[in-house]
């Protein structure tokens, strides 16, 4: 119950389009999802959030959708860049207890 | 740059051995998590401490202990080292406390036990 499930393991996309990672979780006390952005050799990096009471949020070119009632959560990416080219890594939390719980990761590809 | 330094960056020992990994938070952050990452077991928690006091376990094995210091520093430390504990190690600070919220991840301690 626990577990956060994350697909697909790896996403090759051209440049200026968009790229989906899907998320999907069974804890329905999660109440915090964020996404990060890992490169090589780097520790991840936090991309952008959400809370469950809102079904999407957008920051420059990133965007998180969530479906509650379906409890999954995606992040899209517009216009990918090669520059964008990491892993992601979706994670859940309940927000008083801390721990995040992490999906396997995507390795994106951002084809020029 | 998250703000949350982690020390030493590469660390190879043996097996049997004894390390001990170093984090200094954000900051102001009270909390501060340790991660292990491993290509077969991905992220996974292993700790949390708040203002000085252990919050959560996760699967962080009996051989493994873990401190935060007066100064809100953490260490993380490893004994009886075995290859399969060989893995990048990252500790994250937190602004919020108990109340978790957005963390901050280190650069990472690679471990290679030999």
């Amino acid at each position: 119950q626990q577990q956060v499930k994350q697909s697909p393991q790896s996403l090759i996309v051209q440049k200026g389009g968009i790229s989906i990672i899907n998320c999907a979780y069974e804890n329905t006390a999660f109440d915090y999802f964020p996404w990060y952005q890992q490169f090589p050799g780097k520790g991840p990096a936090l991309l952008i959030a959400i809370r469950p009471d809102v079904s999407e949020k957008k920051e420059g070119r990133f965007t998180i959708s969530f479906n509650k009632s379906a409890k999954q959560f995606s992040l899209h990416i517009m216009d990918s860049q090669p520059g964008d080219s990491a892993t992601y890594f979706c994670a859940a939390s309940i927000v008083i207890e801390g721990k995040l719980i992490f999906g396997q990761g995507t390795t994106l590809q951002v084809k020029p | 740059d998250s703000g949350v330094t982690q020390t030493p960056k590469h660390l190879i020992t043996a097996t049997g051995q004894r390390v001990t990994l170093r984090c200094s938070p954000r900051s102001g952050d009270l909390s501060v998590y340790w991660y292990q990452q491993s290509l077969d077991q991905g992220l996974q928690f292993l700790i949390h401490y708040y203002n000085g006091e252990e919050r959560a376990k996760g699967n962080i094995l009996e051989r493994f202990s873990a401190q935060q210091f007066p100064d809100l520093h953490s260490e993380l430390n490893l004994s009886s080292l075995e290859l399969g504990d060989s893995a990048l190690y990252f500790c994250a600070s937190s602004a919020q406390g108990l109340t978790g919220g957005e963390q901050y991840f280190g650069p990472g301690t690679r471990l290679t036990v030999t």
